[in-house]
């Protein structure tokens, strides 16, 4: 079956530390794997996508994504942390003519 | 930039109403997609929509159904709105994939509360 599937529930970092954000994926064939943003009361917000080519992606607000075909993963990073970073992310694998599956999410809470 | 709205940020109803939710995007998207949200389960789709009147079911279908008679607009309907249909609904649209464009775009959201 084609998912993805975040493994942490929370992240708690510090101000000005780096970030990760886990997602893992599990699909046939080439990967479409997307990155989304959801501030408290708003809808999800595009943050960057994999396609093909370079294992790095960078995309919105200094966020980028490694991917890494052997592990199957597509983590999100940025090397420092913001208090206004703070928010739900969401990992999601287009599958079956444009339909997207969604992980459950990984809260992001950054500390003065 | 593209832009999704939906009718309603907050809704109550009652059991057995029947529900209206409605979306509208402005860019021209062929596709277009209700989702719900739920805690510890992320979103799952509900219904998906490729071009007037088409439509497909997604994960989770049952008690729902969707019209879409404009390029622009797709309504989701409650039939019968049940206590377990209390959940946030989130109306997306994007490109199809033979224009080379994947991600989605989402609106607000729409925090149904059934009682």
């Amino acid at each position: 079956a084609q998912s993805v599937a975040q493994p942490e529930d929370q992240v708690n970092v510090a101000e000005g530390n780096p970030l990760t954000v886990k997602c893992t994926y599990s699909v046939s064939g080439n990967p479409y794997l997307f990155w989304y943003v959801q501030y408290p009361n708003r809808g999800l917000q595009f943050l960057l996508k994999y396609i093909t080519g370079d294992n790095l992606v960078k995309g919105s607000y200094g966020f980028e994504a490694e991917f890494n075909k052997s592990q199957t993963s597509v983590h999100l990073k940025k090397p420092s942390a913001l208090v206004s970073d703070s928010a739900l992310y969401f990992c999601a694998n287009r599958y079956n003519f444009n339909k997207f599956y969604f992980g459950s999410g990984t809260k992001l809470n950054v500390k003065p | 930039d593209v832009k999704v709205t939906q009718s309603s940020r907050y809704l109550v109803k009652r059991t057995g109403e029947k529900v209206f939710l409605e979306c509208v995007q402005d860019m021209d998207h062929e596709n277009m997609f209700w989702y719900r949200q739920d805690p510890g389960l992320g979103l799952r789709l509900i219904y998906f929509s490729y071009d007037v009147k088409m439509k497909e079911k997604g994960d989770i279908p049952e008690g729902y159904s969707v019209s879409r008679e404009k390029k622009e607009r797709f309504s989701l309907i409650l039939e019968s709105a049940s206590t377990n249909q209390t959940s946030m609904y989130l109306c997306a649209s994007s490109l199809t994939e033979s224009q080379g464009y994947y991600e989605q775009y989402f609106g607000p959201g729409t925090r149904l509360t059934v009682t």
